[in-house]
Parts: C-alpha cells; structure tokens; sequence
C-alpha cells in the first residue's frame, strides 16, 4: 500500500466555520506533512511532523491548527479562515530521506 | 533559502517525440532531487527520486539525471504519448522539506 488518503476531497466552508482536514497513511513513514498549493503555484510546506511531533512550522498563521494522534494520521484543524487561505492542500509522507508520497489533495474553498 | 527552478515553463509537442525538461538549484547541499507529476487539480505522483550520490535514474521510458556540483537535473521522456500531458515538479530534498521548482507543463499533441 503506498497511498496516502485525503478527506474530504473538496470542502466550501465559510469564515467563521471549524472544520478539519485529514490524512492517512499505511506504509510506516515516520515523517508526514502538510503543504499549500495555490493555482499555478508550487506546494509550498506548512507543517512537518517527524516521529509524531511538530518539527517544522513554516511560520503558519493559528488559524491553522496540525494535530498528528498517531503515527498514521495526521490532521489539520482549520478556524476564521479568510478568502484567501483557498487552495489545494496536499498531505504527503517519507522515511527518512527517501521518496515522498502526495495524497490527492483537499481543494478548500473559503466564502 | 534553496531556490528552484524550471526551464521551460510549458512545452508543446507532437506525440512521438523525446524532450527533456530542466531543473536547477541554488545550493548544492541536498540529500536527493525528486521529480513529481501533477494534473490540473490533483496530488502529486512520484516519478522518480535521486539520491544525492547517485547519477541517474531510469524508470520506464523517463530517465533523470543530477549534477549536484552544477546544481542541475534533467527530466528525459522519450517517446512522448499524449498521457504524459501534465505539469512536472522538480523537488530538491533538504533535511526535512521538499524545496519545488515552478514546474513544466507539458502538453503532447496527438
């Protein structure tokens, strides 16, 4: 199984909304990570948690809240969004320096 | 701060033909490169990784290359099919992060 899985695929929440995005994998990486991607943009790194806890935070607004509960998930809690937090945001896991893998991504809509 | 780049930013060929995409970085200090494939609106597939002492990688009809000391890799696709059409990221790997290149779009007519 090399999959990571993103729900929910699409999501339209508005800026007072709490709502949370999720991520899963099965293949024991240790390392997962949450990225940005806006339109015709490269991903740009959020999060990374290394072996369950928060390593790396790309100076990311509260309003964006990760959560890893255990080594196979990974959540990302969302709160007062604003119009243009909407992107795509892609999960992704790797062990140590090997390969990344990308889950399908969540397009997030914020009205 | 690692910074990537793509050489073209879109490419447009008859299906059939070989091509070669670019990538380069700043800092040579990586730990691999890896090149992803992404169609409009989806996740990233891996294609290929790169470790940073290794030369190439092969894998099917796309072949990849890195010269760390130029801070240079090439994606090659040979024989090119109009399911290649996507656009393709080069990403230089750091300690913990993926450092992404604009990326290529390329579109094979058929």
């Amino acid at each position: 199984d090399t999959e990571v899985t993103q729900t929910p695929k699409h999501l339209v929440m508005g800026m007072t909304n709490k709502k949370s995005l999720k991520c899963e994998q099965h293949m024991g990486h240790r390392a997962m990570y949450w990225y940005k991607q806006k339109a015709k943009k490269p991903p740009e790194l959020m999060f990374v948690y290394s072996y369950e806890k928060l390593s790396i935070n790309e100076s990311v607004p509260s309003r964006f809240s990760p959560e890893c509960p255990n080594s196979s998930l990974l959540n990302l809690h969302l709160h007062a969004l604003q119009p243009e937090d909407s992107a795509l945001y892609l999960c992704a896991s790797s062990q140590d320096l090997a390969r990344a893998f990308f889950g399908q991504g969540t397009r997030l809509t914020v009205v | 701060k690692q910074e990537v780049t793509q050489i073209p930013a879109a490419l447009s060929v008859p299906e059939g033909e070989n091509l070669v995409l670019n990538c380069s970085f700043t800092d040579s200090a990586i730990y691999n490169l890896q090149w992803f494939r992404q169609d409009p609106g989806k996740g990233l597939t891996s294609l290929l990784l790169i470790q940073s002492s290794q030369r190439e990688q092969t894998s099917g009809r796309l072949n990849a290359s890195l010269d760390k000391s130029s801070g240079r890799s090439t994606l090659y696709i040979a024989a090119s099919q109009p399911g290649d059409s996507a656009t393709y990221l080069c990403a230089a790997g750091g300690a913990n992060n993926l450092f992404f290149g604009t990326g290529t779009r390329l579109t094979v007519i058929p």
